[in-house]
């Protein structure tokens, strides 16, 4: 049972435009969101992460939103850049002590943005 | 940022063979190591996490015993896959955490099985 889901695998957009990234999880457990950025071949880039307490954190082009009722959260790059081009993960941790440290990881939005 | 590296960055072995993969946490010491496993347009599967001077704990489905783990200090740990098969062949990426808020991924190493 996947417990993070990206339900898209592919998102192609223009640049300059925004990119959403979505990704939903069905473990109440979870309080903790990652995403990360991969590279083939290489191990993934920690972008921006948020807390269960709040439903939305910003840095620079990156944003994320967390819809805690929903179990859903989201990823906006704006505006985006070629560079940007890259497999985004969705990943979520939960507050189960020993456990509390392992990440969850969607299957991946490959994003690609045309210049 | 924190910076975790993998040794080697890919590894071409025969079938039968035990390959070791190293990963270390060059500027902080981990609390935790994870080693993870992905294959092809696939997502990063959770093989085991490791705390210094503990055993490591495997997720369900990863044979202890094929996939040594042993994390010698806070800034290395090991992954040897023992008796290596070309099933094997992967992509293993290992990461590092000191705390919740984040996990440091390693580079990766690619594993080939022939």
């Amino acid at each position: 049972d996947q417990q993070v889901k990206q339900n898209s695998p592919s998102l192609s957009v223009q640049e300059g435009r925004i990119s959403i990234l979505n990704c939903d999880y069905t473990n109440s457990m979870f309080d903790y969101f990652l995403w990360y950025k991969k590279y083939p071949a290489e191990g993934p880039t920690f972008l921006i992460s948020i807390s269960s307490i709040k439903d939305k954190n910003e840095d620079g082009r990156f944003t994320v939103f967390l819809n805690k009722s929903a179990k859903h959260l989201s990823l906006h790059i704006v505006p985006s850049q070629p560079g940007d081009s890259a497999v985004y993960f969705c990943a979520a941790s939960g507050s189960s002590g020993a456990g509390s440290y392992q990440l969850t990881f969607g299957k991946g939005t490959k994003l690609s943005v045309i210049p | 940022g924190a910076v975790v590296s993998q040794h080697p960055s890919w590894v071409i072995c025969k079938s039968g063979t035990s390959v070791k993969i190293e990963c270390r946490s060059l500027d902080f010491q981990a609390t935790t190591m994870f080693w993870y496993r992905q294959f092809p347009k696939q997502s990063l599967m959770l093989m085991a996490t490791s705390n210094e001077g503990s055993k490591a704990t495997y997720e369900q489905g990863v044979e202890k015993d094929k996939f040594l783990i042993n994390h010698a200090s806070l800034t290395l740990s090991t992954l040897t896959v023992t008796s290596a098969h070309p099933e094997d062949s992967s992509f293993y990426i290992c990461s590092a955490s000191r705390d919740r808020e984040t996990q440091y991924f390693g580079p990766g190493t690619r594993l080939l099985v022939l």
